[in-house]
C-alpha cells in the first residue's frame, strides 16, 4: 500500500527558532500534499495544499509566512516553522495524493512540536 | 462553506452490540463523504466512502442528503473496533473538511 513517512515524529525547540518537518511518499508520487494541524482532543485543521513545483494555496488564517511549504520533488513536501512560539505547539500531519488517478489521500504519522 | 458534524466525542458499547456513529454535514454543492479511523498510536486511514457502497470491517454508511447525514453503522461491535473515527467531506480542490470524531470504546 501506499506510505507516507514525516520527520521527525516529534521536536521540541526554543521560542524563536525555525523547525522544519518533511513529509515524504515512499512508494509513489505525490503530485499533491495537504498540511493538516491537530490540537489535543480537536479535530484536524488543513492548514495548505501543495502541488509540486507550484507554490502553496494557504488556507484562510494561515500566516504563509510563518508556516513556509516546499514541495520541491514528487515525493518530498517540507513545512518550516519560522520564528516558532509556544502556540505554535502542535500536532503536524501531512498526506498526500499520487499520480496513479486515485484521489485517495494517505496520511502521514504526524510530528509532535513542543515549542518551549 | 463545508462544515461536517459529529455530536458525539464518546460513544461506548459493549462488544456484540450494534453501533452507529453519526454524521451530518453541510455542504451547497455535491459531496463526497468519507469514514476515517485512527487506532491507537496509528496513522489515520480511510476506512469507507460513499460512492464506492462497500462495507469494509463490517462498517456500512449510507449518504442521506435528504437528512444530509453519512452515519457510521456496525451491527455487532468487536473489541478491535475501538478507536477514533472521522467522518470528513471533499467538497471542491480536493480538500477534506473532517469533523470533530468520535471515540469508540467497545467494552468487553
Amino acid at each position: 500500500g501506499a506510505v507516507v513517512s514525516q520527520h521527525p515524529s516529534w521536536v521540541i525547540c526554543k521560542s524563536g527558532t525555525s523547525v522544519k518537518i518533511e513529509c515524504r511518499s515512499l512508494d509513489f508520487q505525490a503530485t499533491t500534499m495537504f498540511w493538516y494541524r491537530q490540537f489535543p482532543k480537536q479535530s484536524l485543521m488543513l492548514m495548505a495544499t501543495s502541488n509540486e513545483g507550484s507554490k502553496a494555496t494557504y488556507e484562510q488564517g494561515v500566516e504563509k509566512d510563518k508556516f513556509l511549504i516546499n514541495h520541491a520533488s514528487l515525493t518530498l513536501s517540507t513545512l518550516t516553522v519560522t520564528s516558532a512560539h509556544p502556540e505554535d505547539s502542535s500536532f503536524y500531519i501531512c498526506s498526500a495524493m499520487g499520480t496513479s488517478g486515485s484521489d485517495e489521500q494517505f496520511f502521514g504519522p504526524g510530528t509532535r512540536l513542543t515549542v518551549l | 462553506a463545508q462544515r461536517v458534524t459529529q455530536p458525539e466525542k464518546l460513544l461506548s458499547v459493549f462488544k456484540g452490540a450494534p453501533v452507529e456513529l453519526k454524521c451530518n454535514y453541510s455542504y451547497s454543492g455535491s459531496p463526497e463523504l468519507f469514514w476515517y479511523v485512527q487506532y491507537s498510536r496509528q496513522r489515520l486511514q480511510l476506512l469507507l466512502r460513499h460512492i464506492s457502497r462497500e462495507s469494509i470491517k463490517g462498517f456500512t454508511a449510507d449518504l442521506n442528503k435528504g437528512e444530509t447525514s453519512f452515519h457510521l453503522k456496525k451491527p455487532f461491535a468487536q473489541e478491535e473496533d475501538s478507536a477514533m473515527y472521522y467522518c470528513a467531506l471533499r467538497g471542491g480542490a480536493q480538500k477534506l473538511v473532517f469533523g470533530q470524531g468520535t471515540r469508540l470504546t467497545i467494552n468487553p
